[in-house]
């Protein structure tokens, strides 16, 4: 079955540092594969989803993720770091034909000022 | 077009008691998941529903839990004699439909957090 791994549980950056947020996945075929950003005692926001058409993908607030089939990679990047980036991000993966999700473990962005 | 509806935003319980957690899909939407996220956890998959059906329980506890979406109203995630290690945060999902073709997402609400006392 497809699985996702993120590779940290903890990122700290300063404040205008590019972020980098790494993600692995498992799957005997391209999946499609999805970026969600949790802030605080919020639910979860799309962040950007790759579908197998680029493999760059951009998403919302700056970010974007490149999907890599020789490595099974899908890291998710920021050019500069902002305060309101502060954050859980989770990789996720669909199975069973979008009849359900696996999450990562997640990764706690903390940014510095 | 309001998001996913999720209610009670918090919710205290003692141990014994019941918990009945509430899921309103965006509105079109007619295919509703519930994850739950323990402490320090990521999100785990408990049940995928259509209306009036069960598609997915594989995720849910044996004994003390059940979902239903019925034809008319939100979809209810209930909880029988709540014990302290059933406090988490609950997250109810809707999209518009499933399959590769659908190339669909998911749309969270921003969750119940139970806490069994």
């Amino acid at each position: 079955a497809q699985s996702v791994t993120q590779l940290d549980s903890h990122v700290s950056v300063s404040e205008g540092t590019p972020v980098l947020l790494r993600c692995n996945y498992s799957s005997s075929y391209s999946p499609s594969l999805f970026w969600y950003v949790q802030h605080p005692n919020k639910g979860l926001q799309l962040l950007l989803k790759y579908t197998s058409a680029a493999t760059l993908v951009k998403g919302i607030n700056g970010f974007e993720a490149e999907f890599k089939k020789s490595e099974t990679s899908f890291h998710l990047t920021k050019p500069s770091a902002h305060m309101s980036d502060a954050a859980e991000y989770f990789c996720v993966v669909p199975r069973d034909n979008f009849n359900k999700f696996y999450f990562g473990s997640g990764t706690k962005l903390n940014v510095k000022p | 077009n309001a998001g996913v509806m999720q209610n009670p935003r918090h919710l205290v319980r003692r141990r014994g008691q019941e918990a009945r957690l509430r899921c309103s899909p965006m509105k079109g939407h007619s295919h509703v998941y519930w994850y739950r996220q323990l402490p320090e956890e990521g999100l785990k998959f408990m049940v995928y529903l259509q209306k009036e059906n069960i598609i997915d329980e594989s995720g849910m506890p044996k004994e003390r839990f059940s979902a239903e979406f019925p034809k008319e109203g939100p979809s209810i995630l209930r909880i029988q004699q709540v014990v302290r290690g059933d406090s988490a945060a609950y997250f109810c999902a809707s999209s518009l439909g499933t399959g590769l073709r659908m190339n669909t997402e998911a749309f969270f609400g921003q969750g119940t957090r139970l806490t069994v006392v």
